[in-house]
């Protein structure tokens, strides 16, 4: 009964880095999420898809990269890390009409 | 421009009492609303949704309000408990498009 798995679970980079998160959901959900999390902002939407190969942006995309190209994953990617880039991150799956399932979040911190 | 909003970031109330958290949006095209509740390092977990077609959904001690006209929308928790402590975060949908958050409220209930 894994439902939405994030992983890693916490990571620290350095400015200029590279990395991937990994977002695995086993509900065959059509819809999936990425989100940020910080102080006083809530919870803003980076990047979304409604299907396998698809991907379109969210309210705060600059700096990432999405893609989907298995229906059970959605990968979040940093090509260049920046500090700004310090956050929660949040994995979310579900369908149109119902809600969405989030992960347990990874905890990034760029330096 | 934030389409939803949560304008208490905080709320504190005394056990067995009712708990009122307020969500206010902008987008007249949103027609799927949710609740969801937050743990310090859990991810947020779903509580109670509806659909603009309605103006009330109750589950148990949760009840969620749709005023469309006003665009607003109110969760009432009866009877508030400790337990239910925790952030609240108001979200929102149109069609198959992105789903939204607000910036949360920190409800703390008394013992």
């Amino acid at each position: 009964n894994a439902g939405v798995t994030q992983t890693p679970k916490f990571r620290v980079l350095k400015t200029g880095q590279s990395m991937t998160l990994l977002c695995a959901q086993d509900m065959n959900h059509e819809y999936m999420y990425w989100y940020r999390q910080d102080p006083g902002m809530g919870l803003r939407l980076i990047h979304y898809s409604v299907g396998e190969g698809t991907t379109a942006k969210g309210e705060v995309p600059d700096g990432y990269n999405v893609s989907r190209l298995k229906k059970q994953n959605f990968l979040l990617g940093l090509e260049s890390a920046a500090p700004s880039q310090t956050s929660v991150y949040f994995c979310a799956s579900g369908e149109q009409y119902t809600e969405a399932f989030f992960g347990q979040g990874t905890r990034l911190t760029v330096v | 421009d934030q389409q939803v909003k949560q304008n208490s970031p905080s709320l504190s109330v005394q056990e067995g009492r009712i708990s009122i958290l307020n969500c206010d949006y902008t987008n007249s095209m949103f027609d799927y609303f949710l609740w969801y509740k937050k743990y310090p390092a859990e991810g947020p977990t779903f509580l109670i949704s509806i659909s603009s077609i309605k103006d009330k959904n109750e589950d148990g001690r949760f009840t969620v309000f749709l005023n469309k006209s006003a665009k607003h929308l109110s969760l009432h928790i009866v009877p508030s408990q400790p337990g239910d402590s925790a952030v609240y975060f108001c979200a929102a949908r149109s069609g198959s498009e992105k789903l939204v958050f607000g910036k949360g409220t920190k409800l703390t209930v008394n013992p």
